[in-house]
């Protein structure tokens, strides 16, 4: 069974400075990852996937994210942040070969991103 | 191109009550998802629906709970005689008939409260 870990469920960050999610998975087989935003009261949003090729994956708002496969790690970074990323972010983990091919999404606990002035 | 909608947003019942939350796709979208998002967890992978049929229900509950995505309307989570664990925000989302991988579009959600 596949599970992802957010070690920190707040990062209070001053604008303007980086800020690094953190976020590990477990899975026995090779995996599809993603990272998604949610503002409050909405519905989550992709920010970006990793499927497979570039470790280092581009997202929007200016977020990357970094697949370490020895690691597990897939780690959601912007050198950047501003008020408007406050928000709460989800690491999420699929498998390529079940149900809905890849579709099927666990997600790990969140992180509360707070964005201060 | 409106996004998923979802409703009621908010919903009420009574310990024993059935709930029944909605969900419209996006449109041109033939997927549905729906997941549970509990108090200090993440979503849950409930079921994984297209029109008239369930592919993966492995994150259903066995009894009280059930979903249906018919050929013409919205697709409906159903709970009967729910009880205060049932308390929690359900979320549905949508994919495109040939769903790329991570494609999912998220409504706004439903936040169901059990007194």
């Amino acid at each position: 069974a596949q599970s992802v870990t957010q070690l920190d469920s707040q990062v209070p960050v001053f604008e303007e400075a980086p800020v690094e999610l953190r976020c590990n998975y477990s899975s026995s087989v090779s995996v599809y990852l993603f990272w998604y935003v949610q503002y409050p009261n909405q519905g989550l949003q992709l920010l970006l996937k990793y499927l497979s090729g570039s470790t280092l994956v581009k997202g929007i708002n200016g977020f990357e994210a970094e697949f370490n496969k020895s690691q597990t790690s897939f780690h959601l970074r912007k050198p950047s942040v501003h008020i408007s990323d406050t928000a709460e972010y989800f690491c999420a983990v699929s498998d390529p070969s079940g149900a809905g091919g890849g579709n099927k999404l666990t997600f790990g606990t969140g992180t509360q991103l707070k964005v201060e002035l | 191109n409106a996004g998923v909608m979802q409703n009621p947003r908010h919903l009420v019942r009574r310990r024993g009550q059935e709930a029944r939350l909605r969900c419209s796709p996006m449109k041109g979208h033939s997927h549905v998802y729906w997941y549970r998002q509990l108090p200090e967890e993440g979503l849950k992978f409930m079921v994984y629906l297209q029109k008239e049929n369930i592919i993966d229900e492995s994150g259903m509950p066995k009894e009280r709970f059930s979903a249906e995505f018919p050929k013409e309307g919205p697709s409906i989570l159903r709970i009967q005689q729910v009880v205060r664990g049932d308390s929690a925000a359900y979320f549905c989302a949508s994919s495109p008939k040939s769903p790329g991988v991570g494609e999912q579009y998220f409504g706004p959600g439903t936040r169901l409260t059990v007194t």
